[in-house]
């Protein structure tokens, strides 16, 4: 089946305590990107990657770090999680070169950061 | 910087009702636009993506247009259900190389409430 999957779904972690949320597709996707949703703000990308080794900061991207060493995986890293990073997180990939094409989402991650 | 708005924020129908939603963005520039769906605790589903040369794509009850020139797009629901009942989003991709390509933004979003 095709799809995106992320891990943790959930996750309760303290400031400062780096954590790793993993992103996986199995679409053969070039383009991967990750989102945040808050309430009242909506959907704000954070990172993505038109291809390996290739990442771009989105609207959102301190506090995060990003890598894309494989073609199906799209780890988000948070080096030292605050407290305003306590939200709902969304991986998506898309086929070729991501523009212009319809974007495949994970079931998101919740992160709640004490 | 691209700003997307969808009106309403909250509609309530009962079932059977031909309905409409609203997304405008403030940059005209754009590659597409796409409908996505929300349901409580999910993730979002593509319903629809219209290209910057299109004017609009349908998919079963589903009618999405688009008027790049005004910055708007409207998706039109027919017969609606109760299980239409989600969150509805827009978000559109910008034209354009360097720090651009490749950035979505996205509406608010509209919470639809079909009820029986």
């Amino acid at each position: 089946e095709a799809q995106v999957t992320q891990n943790p779904r959930y996750l309760i972690t303290v400031t400062g305590k780096k954590l790793t949320v993993t992103c996986s597709q199995n679409m053969n996707h070039e383009y991967m990107s990750w989102y945040r949703q808050d309430p009242g703000l909506g959907l704000r990308q954070i990172y993505y990657s038109m291809n390996v080794e290739v990442t771009d900061k989105g609207d959102v991207p301190e506090g995060y770090k990003v890598s894309r060493k494989e073609k199906r995986n799209f780890p988000l890293i948070l080096e030292s999680p605050s407290p305003n990073q306590t939200s709902l997180y969304f991986c998506a990939s898309s086929l070729g070169g991501g523009v212009g094409e319809t974007q495949y989402f994970g079931p998101g991650t919740r992160l709640l950061v004490l | 910087k691209q700003e997307v708005t969808q009106i309403p924020a909250a509609l309530s129908v009962p079932e059977g009702e031909n309905l409409v939603l609203n997304c405008s963005f403030t940059d005209s520039a754009i590659y597409n636009l796409q409908w996505f769906r929300q349901d409580p605790g999910k993730g979002l589903t593509s319903l629809l993506l219209i290209q910057s040369s299109q004017r609009e794509q349908t998919s079963g009850r589903l009618n999405a247009s688009l008027d790049k020139s005004s910055g708007r797009s409207t998706l039109y629901i027919a017969a609606s259900q109760p299980g239409d009942s989600a969150t509805y989003l827009c978000a559109v991709t910008l034209r354009g190389g360097g720090s651009t390509l490749g950035r979505l933004y996205f509406g608010r979003g509209t919470q639809l409430t079909v009820w029986p």
